[in-house]
C-alpha cells in the first residue's frame, strides 16, 4: 500500500514568488494534516481537514497561506508571496479518523522549501 | 510557554545502555501521549502511545506516564546505534483532534 505522497520534495524560490505543495494521502484516510517543521523543532500544525472540510486552520497565516482539499482526497498548500522565514519542511500527514483514536499519523517525506 | 517541552539534547549513551527521554506538558486536560521517532532527513514515525498512568512496554521501549506531574517519558533498553534519531513527544489535549509536538530530543547511541 502506498504511503502519503508529497511533491515536490525540494523547492528553491526567491522571496515574493508563489509556491505550491501537493499531497496525496493514504487511500481511505479521511483526515489530512499539513504541518510545518523548522530545523531543530517539532512539527507545528497549520491546518487539519476532515474529508473536504478544514476543521482547524487557526495556525494558518491566512494573509499568505491557503490550502484546499478538493473531493476530500488530494490537498494543495500554497504560499503567495513567500518570505524568507517560510523556509522549512512542509509535512503532510493523514490518519484514519481523528488523531485522538490512536494518534498514529502517517507522514509523507515532506517538501523542503528554501526561500532566497 | 510551549505546550510540550523536551530537552533538545543531544543525549549520548553507549551501546547497550538505557536511554531515558523526558517530556512535560502544560495542558492538564491532555488525554493521549505519543512518542515519534524521526531520523535525519526523514519524516516522523510512531513508536508508542500511552493513555493511562503507569508504564507501557513494547519490546525494548517503555513509555511512562504521570498525569499528576504532567510528564511522560520513554525508556529505550539495550540501545543500539540504529536508535540514533530525534524523538518527538506529542500530546493530544482536550480537543482530541490534533497532535501538539515538542521540539524533540536528539539521541546518539555510540558503539
Amino acid at each position: 500500500e502506498a504511503g502519503v505522497v508529497q511533491s515536490p520534495r525540494y523547492k528553491i524560490i526567491e522571496k515574493k514568488q508563489p509556491v505550491a505543495f501537493w499531497c496525496n494521502p493514504i487511500s481511505g484516510h479521511n483526515t489530512l494534516y499539513w504541518y510545518l517543521q523548522n530545523l531543530g523543532q517539532g512539527p507545528e500544525l497549520l491546518i487539519r481537514y476532515e474529508n473536504e472540510e478544514a476543521v482547524d486552520d487557526s495556525q494558518l497565516p491566512k494573509d499568505r497561506f491557503s490550502a484546499e482539499r478538493l473531493k476530500g482526497v488530494d490537498s494543495t498548500l500554497k504560499i503567495q508571496p513567500a518570505e524568507l522565514g517560510d523556509s522549512a519542511v512542509y509535512l503532510c500527514a493523514s490518519s484514519l479518523g481523528v488523531a485522538g483514536n490512536t494518534g498514529e499519523l502517517f507522514f509523507g517525506e515532506g517538501s523542503r522549501l528554501t526561500v532566497l | 510557554q510551549k505546550e510540550v517541552e523536551q530537552n533538545s539534547g543531544p543525549l549520548s549513551v553507549p551501546e547497550g545502555a538505557i536511554a531515558s527521554l523526558n517530556c512535560t506538558y502544560s495542558d492538564r486536560g491532555s488525554q493521549s501521549f505519543f512518542w515519534y521517532r524521526q531520523y535525519s532527513g526523514k519524516s516522523p514515525e510512531l513508536i508508542m502511545f500511552i493513555y493511562s498512568n503507569g508504564d507501557k512496554e513494547d519490546g525494548r521501549f517503555t513509555a511512562q506516564l504521570n498525569k499528576a506531574s504532567q510528564y511522560v517519558s520513554l525508556l529505550i533498553r539495550d540501545s543500539q546505534p540504529s536508535d540514533s534519531a530525534t524523538y518527538l513527544c506529542a500530546v493530544i489535549g482536550n480537543s482530541g483532534y490534533a497532535l501538539n509536538f515538542g521540539k524533540g530530543t536528539s539521541l546518539l547511541v555510540t558503539p
